[in-house]
């Protein structure tokens, strides 16, 4: 059975600080893993990561796949309050039917 | 473009009860996918549909059911409802294995 284990479980900053959060997994025929931000209901999708060592990058958030160590990190530069949500990582096997998620990082940026 | 859509937002539902609840693919997907995501936890996949065929289910009880129409939406039924099964019901669409993209999902409390 796949399984995602994210941490920390949750984060407090304040303004201005860099994150990283951390997504691990073990999965059957790895195709490729996603990350989510959650702020109210609907997760928005930040990443796509295929291959591993290739940083993808949007803004002050990047994100990189290690593919030896079966793990991702999504760091946060100079964080904002509007950074403030439930970020979560999932895999998706070579089926490419289902996503498996963790249980995502709850992050909390105070001004 | 409308992105995927989902309704009711919000639903109140005494136990015993069933309950069907819609979704709209984003313009141009294939594919539904149907998530429960229960308070402090990452969304678990209930079922996926393409070409009108359930693809790929998780570990739900029967109870849980769907359907897809010609035109990619989709409908999850979910009969004999139980206090546990009060959740976020999130619905995912994609094209062919792409970027899944979620709705703002459905709030179900089961009284």
């Amino acid at each position: 059975e796949d399984k995602v284990v994210q941490s920390p479980l949750s984060l407090v900053v304040h303004e201005g600080d860099t994150v990283t959060l951390n997504c691990s997994y073990e999965v059957t025929n790895f195709r490729s893993l996603l990350w989510y931000k959650q702020e109210k209901k609907a997760p928005t999708f930040l990443f796509m990561l295929t291959s591993s060592g290739i940083e993808k990058k949007s803004g002050r958030l990047s994100s990189i796949l290690d593919k030896k160590e079966l793990s991702s990190i999504l760091n946060i530069t100079a964080t904002q309050t509007g950074d403030s949500a439930i970020y979560l990582c999932a895999v998706v096997d070579n089926a490419g039917n289902m996503l498996t998620f963790g249980g995502g990082t709850r992050l909390m940026v105070k001004p | 473009d409308a992105g995927v859509t989902q309704s009711p937002t919000h639903l109140i539902k005494t136990r015993g009860q069933q309950v069907t609840l819609r979704c709209s693919p984003k313009s141009g997907h294939d594919t539904v996918s149907w998530y429960q995501q229960a308070l402090g936890q990452g969304p678990q996949f209930i079922f996926q549909y393409y070409e009108e065929e359930e693809r790929q289910r998780g570990n739900f009880p029967d109870r849980f059911s769907g359907h897809q129409f010609p035109n990619y939406s989709s409908e999850l039924n979910v009969n004999a409802l139980l206090l546990g099964d009060s959740a976020l019901y999130l619905c995912a669409s994609s094209y062919t294995g792409m970027t899944t993209f979620f709705g703002q999902g459905t709030r179900l409390t089961v009284v």
